[in-house]
Order: structure tokens, then sequence, then C-alpha cells
């Protein structure tokens, strides 16, 4: 399996744009996690699906965050419209039993997002 | 809500040297999770812990569980420049196995 799969790698965007992160689990995890890593704040769970049904949102910014998963192979995390303050470094992992049963997650290798 | 403290905070050691980290929590651990992330990736899973009084060993890493598990640490026995990374402790938070992740302890080994 080629892993969790993000992209871009790299994102640099004006202020008030729209921003759409990618993320491709991998291939029978049923659990999706979208974290935000930041040096101030560490990893923040945003959101995270089960079976492509969102449980838990509660991490989710504000309004201008929205996370989506219409199959088990795709997530996106869109950000409109975004500011500077939203520059961070967005995970996506995904894992079979939920994380916390011992089997961890599997991480992306992350989007670095630059919002100028 | 639980606060996982990691410490410390930034650790420089020259090669062929130990280190110890540590993970402490406000209230009981439910299953531990111990990640390294090296610049530019994400998080990586070396070991889960769940018992009480828990070693498990990883070639040159050793994983301690707190007889209470509310603390745990990790020691790793003469270290490369290949163990440098962030070091993060994880603890599921919800049914689901949501995790919480403490802020880390960066690990910087220099030949």
């Amino acid at each position: 399996d080629a892993g969790v799969i993000q992209s871009p790698r790299h994102e640099v965007t004006e202020m008030g744009q729209e921003v759409t992160l990618r993320c491709k689990p991998i291939s029978g995890h049923d659990y999706l996690f979208w974290y935000r890593q930041t040096m101030m704040r560490g990893l923040e769970l945003l959101i995270y699906f089960n079976n492509n049904v969102p449980i838990d949102d509660s991490g989710m910014p504000e309004d201008r965050f929205s996370a989506k998963m219409p199959n088990a192979s795709f997530s996106t995390l869109k950000i409109q419209p975004s500011e500077p303050r939203d520059s961070a470094v967005y995970f996506c992992a995904s894992s079979s039993r939920g994380g916390g049963t011992g089997s961890g997650y599997t991480f992306g290798s992350g989007t670095r997002l630059t919002v100028v | 809500t639980q606060l996982l403290e990691q410490s410390p905070q930034f650790l420089s050691i020259q090669e062929g040297e130990n280190l110890t980290v540590y993970c402490n929590s406000s209230s009981v651990f439910s299953s531990l999770q111990w990640y390294r992330q090296e610049p530019g990736e994400g998080p990586v899973l070396l070991v889960t812990v769940v018992t009480g009084g828990e070693v498990k060993k990883l070639k040159r890493l050793t994983f301690q569980f707190g007889d209470a598990r509310k603390d745990s640490s990790l020691h790793i026995t003469a270290a490369q420049p290949g163990d440098t990374g962030l070091y993060l402790c994880a603890d599921s938070t919800d049914s689901w196995g949501k995790l919480q992740f403490g802020a880390g302890t960066q690990v910087v080994v220099t030949p």
C-alpha cells in the first residue's frame, strides 16, 4: 500500500482565496482524521470520519472550514476564505478500528499551507 | 479535559549518549501511544502501551508505562543521528479512538 496520500504538499495562497486540501486514506481503513500542526498549538484534531460519516467536528475552528468524505477513498478539507492565521501543516491520518485500540494512526506527509 | 505534558521540550545530545523523555497525564491513560515525527513528514507510530507497569522494547528504544497508568517514559540507548525527531505521546479520549497528542519533545542527536 502507498500509505496515506495528501495533496498538494505545499500550498501558498493569498488571503481571501479558497483552499482545498486532499487526502486518500489507506484502503480498508474506515476512520479518517484531519489534524492541524503549528508550533504554538501542536497537533490539533479538526474533524474525523467513520465509514465516511463525520463523527466529531468540534475541532473545526470556524465556519470557514469544511470537510467532506464522499467515498471511502477520498476526503477534502476546504478553507474559504483563507486567512494568514490558517498557515500551518495539515495532516490527514487513517486508521482501522479507531486509533485508541492499539492500531494507531497512519499519517500522510502533510500539506504545508501558507496564507499571505 | 485530559492534559498531556511532555518533558523536556527540547533535548540535544551527542551520538552514543542515552536520553529519556517523559509523558504525564492529568488522568489515567486509556491506551498510550508513542510516535516519532521526522522533519517534513507525519508522525509514525512506535508503540502502544496499555497495561500499568508494562515495558516494551524496540531495538534501542525502551518504553515504560507507570503502574498507575498516568505516566510513561521513552529511553533511547546509544542515540544515533537517525533518532533525531519530534517524539509525541498520545492517548485515546473517546470510544471512537480519537487521539489527543502532547506537545512533544524535540530530540536532536549530533554526530
